[in-house]
């Protein structure tokens, strides 16, 4: 299994620009998240989703959209990038398990992308 | 104040020394996890614990959850183990138990 894959690894955008990050997972989790990870600051949640068809926002999801068309895949965009997103981004995948709290459950984690906005 | 605090933020030991981090939380929910991130900077889960002790190769983690407190432990610390040492934990409410991060403990072991 590859586990979490993402792409790129690196990014330099332009203020104003679009782009979308890819994540991809085979490992059939149901659940998906995005985190970025600023310096001293604690990695947090950007959008989330429980299957296919169904995502939610996290707490800091402002400049950022996602859609999760299959269970594998789980991209996050960047509509008008902005200083204030340079950041490293972490997608991150578990079960749902029985009582459907993946926070309960062991979280795996993507290589991350490294994102500079100019 | 942080929903989870971690101390200390930086720790440099020798190589074979004892080594602790501990994890302080408000969140109410009775779980935990500690995460390795490691410098090139990918993140692997270590532990997640609900209850007493876990244990993997020399590595440690305790939990008292009445205290909402655990601590992870290095036994015979290497060179190797330098990396980012991250606890969270689930916080209650509808958001399927949504993650609070620490802000990680930088361990640098020397030889």
């Amino acid at each position: 299994n590859a586990g979490v894959t993402q792409t790129p690894k690196f990014q330099v955008l332009k203020t104003g620009q679009s782009m979308t990050l890819q994540c991809a997972q085979d490992m059939n989790h149901e659940y998906m998240s995005w985190y970025r990870q600023d310096p001293g600051m604690g990695l947090r949640l950007i959008h989330y989703s429980v299957g296919a068809g169904i995502t939610d926002q996290g707490e800091v999801p402002n400049g950022y959209n996602v859609s999760r068309s299959t269970t594998e895949d789980f991209p996050l965009r960047l509509l008008s990038a902005a200083p204030s997103q340079t950041s490293v981004y972490f997608c991150a995948s578990s079960y749902m398990g029985l009582a459907a709290i993946p926070s309960y459950n062991e979280q795996f984690f993507g290589p991350g992308t490294r994102l500079t906005v100019l | 104040k942080n929903e989870v605090e971690q101390s200390p933020q930086n720790l440099t030991a020798q190589e074979g020394e004892f080594i602790t981090i501990n994890c302080s939380y408000s969140v109410g929910i009775s779980a935990l996890h500690w995460l390795q991130q490691h410098p090139g900077g990918g993140i692997v889960s270590l532990f997640m614990l609900s209850s007493g002790k876990k244990k993997h190769g020399r590595l440690i983690a305790t939990i008292n959850i009445q205290e909402k407190h655990s601590s992870l432990h290095i036994t015979a610390s290497h060179p190797r183990d330098s990396a980012v040492y991250i606890c969270a934990a689930p916080s209650g409410g509808t958001s399927y138990g949504k993650l609070t991060f620490g802000q990680g403990t930088i361990l640098t072991v020397h030889p």
